[in-house]
């Protein structure tokens, strides 16, 4: 069974103070590995898409790696609009090809 | 933004009534699914459409059932509504189920059964 772990659940920053949220996955073979922003009250809205160990993708402040085993995404100096929860999900190579997701981590970046 | 609407936004219903939840595109992708998001579950799939009149079923599927007869609408039906259906319902559109493929998602739906 494909399992998807975010940690932490929840991360407080201060508005500059880089970190990094980590997505752990088991799964059948990776097709592909996804983030995504989720704000208050609206839906998910796509960050990223990272397919091989070693691809890294880049946008603003936002950097998102991957390995066989993790993905992280390294937000470097945020702001207090980069709040929101950011999800993962991995999309198998084999059957249906559905993502599974991970639980999120809750950021919120302090002025 | 992807183009995908949501109706209606926000519902509150009366355990067993029946409920419709309605998910419009506008891209034409072929691909369709319903998902529900929890506190502490995040995000799980309840059915998912390959096509028109082709729907599987989701890991939470027991108690939903969909339909599709338009590419461009994907209904999500509630037979008989109980208080462990409420949640926030999201649809989301792909254009294939392939490695390069996206999920876009819609605003979502509040829906309360009491």
């Amino acid at each position: 069974e494909d399992q998807v772990t975010q940690s932490p659940e929840a991360l407080r920053l201060q508005e500059g103070e880089s970190s990094s949220l980590n997505c752990s996955y088991t799964v059948s073979g990776l097709r592909g590995l996804f983030w995504y922003r989720q704000d208050p009250g609206k839906g998910p809205e796509f960050l990223f898409t990272l397919y091989s160990a070693g691809e890294e993708k880049e946008k603003e402040r936002l950097k998102a790696t991957l390995t066989k085993k993790e993905s992280f995404l390294h937000i470097t100096a945020p702001k207090p609009e980069d709040s929101a929860t950011y999800l993962c999900a991995v999309r198998p190579s084999g059957g249906s090809y559905i993502p599974t997701f991970g639980r999120g981590t809750s950021l919120i970046v302090h002025p | 933004d992807a183009g995908i609407t949501q109706s209606p936004r926000h519902k509150v219903t009366e355990t067993g009534t029946p409920v419709t939840l309605r998910c419009h595109q506008t891209e034409n992708h072929r691909y369709m699914y319903w998902y529900r998001q929890d506190p502490g579950h995040g995000l799980r799939l309840i059915h998912y459409s390959y096509g028109v009149k082709d729907t599987d079923k989701g890991e939470v599927s027991d108690g939903y059932s969909v339909s599709r007869s338009k590419t461009e609408d994907f209904l999500l039906t509630l037979e008989s509504a109980t208080s462990s259906q409420t949640s926030v319902y999201f649809c989301a559109i792909s254009e294939t189920s392939g490695v390069e493929d996206t999920q876009y998602f819609g605003p979502g739906t509040r829906l309360t059964v009491l």
